[in-house]
């Protein structure tokens, strides 16, 4: 059962536009939301995180979007440029010691 | 400060070998977790090691196992190799105190033939 699923797998956006990856969770007790960018070659990097104490989080042109009744989170990207082009995944992980559960990821292209 | 390495980066080996792959957390992380990362799958947790001792693991045959020392650095060993864990490796260490963040090494791209 997969904990965490995330679409859409591919997306194409122009450069200057709005990149929107969406994610939805069935476990409550998850309490931390994270993003990853991957680009070839290199492992994920942590770009932002949110806890569900907040509906909102910006950090420069990426903003995460919370909705805990619906129990989903999206990752917008503002302004989207080629160098934005990578693999995102979100994640999510329950208090405590446990490991972070990923979803499938979502392939990004911007075009010129 | 020196990111998290992981060595070797690629291996090739044939059904039925063993393979072992080494990580070296960021200096002062204590927290040592190991993930699968396959197209179809995504990235699927293998194991968590926390000062030596095996802390969290994932829905894995047994073939998979690993272990860490004590200066943090972590080993995991695949024995009898099959086709399907072709894959690439990562590894990713935390701090004890801020064990939410996870930095992920460059992994290790391995391939079963």
């Amino acid at each position: 059962q997969q904990q965490v699923k995330q679409s859409p797998q591919s997306l194409i956006v122009q450069k200057g536009g709005i990149s929107i990856i969406n994610c939805a969770y069935e476990n409550t007790a998850f309490d931390y939301f994270p993003w990853y960018q991957q680009f070839p070659g290199k492992g994920p990097a942590l770009l932002i995180a949110i806890r569900p104490d907040v509906s909102e989080k910006k950090e420069g042109r990426f903003t995460i979007s919370f909705n805990k009744s619906a129990k989903q989170f999206s990752l917008h990207i503002m302004d989207s440029q080629p160098g934005d082009s990578a693999t995102y995944f979100c994640a999510a992980r329950r208090e405590g010691n446990t490991p972070l559960v990923f979803g499938k990821g979502t392939r990004l292209s911007v075009i010129a | 400060k020196a990111g998290v390495t992981q060595t070797p980066r690629y291996l090739i080996k044939t059904r039925g070998q063993q393979v072992t792959l080494s990580c070296s957390p960021i200096s002062g992380h204590r927290s040592v977790s190991w993930y699968q990362q396959t197209p179809g799958q995504g990235l699927q947790f293998l194991f968590e090691y926390f000062s030596e001792t095996q802390r969290n693991k994932g829905n894995f045959p047994g073939r998979f196992s690993g272990r860490q020392f004590s200066n943090s650095r972590s080993e995991m060993n695949v024995s009898t190799l099959e086709l399907g864990d072709s894959a690439l490796y990562l590894c990713a260490s935390s701090s004890s105190r801020a064990s939410y963040g996870y930095t992920f090494g460059s992994g290790t791209r391995l391939t079963v033939v």
